[in-house]
């Protein structure tokens, strides 16, 4: 069945620092991807999408590009902020619109110090 | 544009009793999901509506899980009876074609 796979956390950065949280999935056919975000006390919020392979999405910084040939999606920003710390999950939809289930990686905990 | 809502926020209850929990979609979302968050794991779909009908419901302990949206809007989610591996957060959400919107969710205790 469909999986999704996240880099280990907890990640702990400093403000300003570089951000790369690792991603991979495992789906037949041509999923959808997305990174969700919870922030502390919230529920989840859609950070960014790609609904097919070599299209990168963004938001708030925020970038990701699908790679069908490394079966990816690596959440990058080049300076994170204290208001970055929150649960980052990625997920896939099996189908090419927001329709479908999601299935979810186990999420990374990121902390920005100042 | 109001949100999903959820209600209760929080629930705790002893094993072997029942608890209930409510969602009410975004306005003209005719796609309804539940999940299940257990602690330090992303959410794993329990059901999935469309409308009042249940699209996959395959992943639902159908032996003590149950869900219905009648009329095709609000939704229930039951637990009887409840066991401790059920403490989790339940959340729900719904959708348009773009994207899914998820509630604060309901975080159910079973001591």
């Amino acid at each position: 069945g469909d999986s999704v796979t996240q880099m280990e956390g907890p990640v702990t950065l400093s403000e300003e620092a570089f951000l790369t949280i690792n991603c991979t999935y495992t789906a037949t056919g041509y999923p959808s991807l997305f990174w969700y975000v919870q922030y502390p006390g919230e529920g989840l919020q859609l950070l960014l999408k790609a609904t097919k392979a070599d299209d990168k999405g963004s938001n708030k910084g925020f970038e990701a590009t699908y790679r069908k040939e490394t079966t990816s999606f690596h959440l990058e920003k080049g300076s994170v902020q204290v208001s970055d710390s929150a649960v980052y999950f990625c997920a896939l939809s099996p189908l090419g619109t927001s329709y479908g289930k999601l299935t979810f990686g186990q999420g990374t905990i990121l902390t920005v110090h100042p | 544009e109001a949100g999903v809502a959820q209600s209760p926020r929080y629930k705790i209850i002893e094993k072997r009793q029942s608890v209930a929990f409510w969602c009410n979609p975004i306005s003209g979302h005719a796609t309804l999901y539940w999940y299940q968050q257990i602690l330090g794991q992303g959410p794993k779909l329990l059901i999935q509506f469309q409308n009042n009908g249940v699209v996959d419901d395959s992943q639902l302990p159908k032996d003590r899980f149950s869900a219905e949206r009648l009329k095709g809007v609000d939704s229930t989610l039951k637990i009887q009876p409840a066991k401790l591996e059920d403490s989790a957060v339940y959340l729900c959400a719904s959708s348009s074609f773009y994207e899914q919107y998820f509630g604060p969710g309901t975080r159910l205790t079973v001591t």
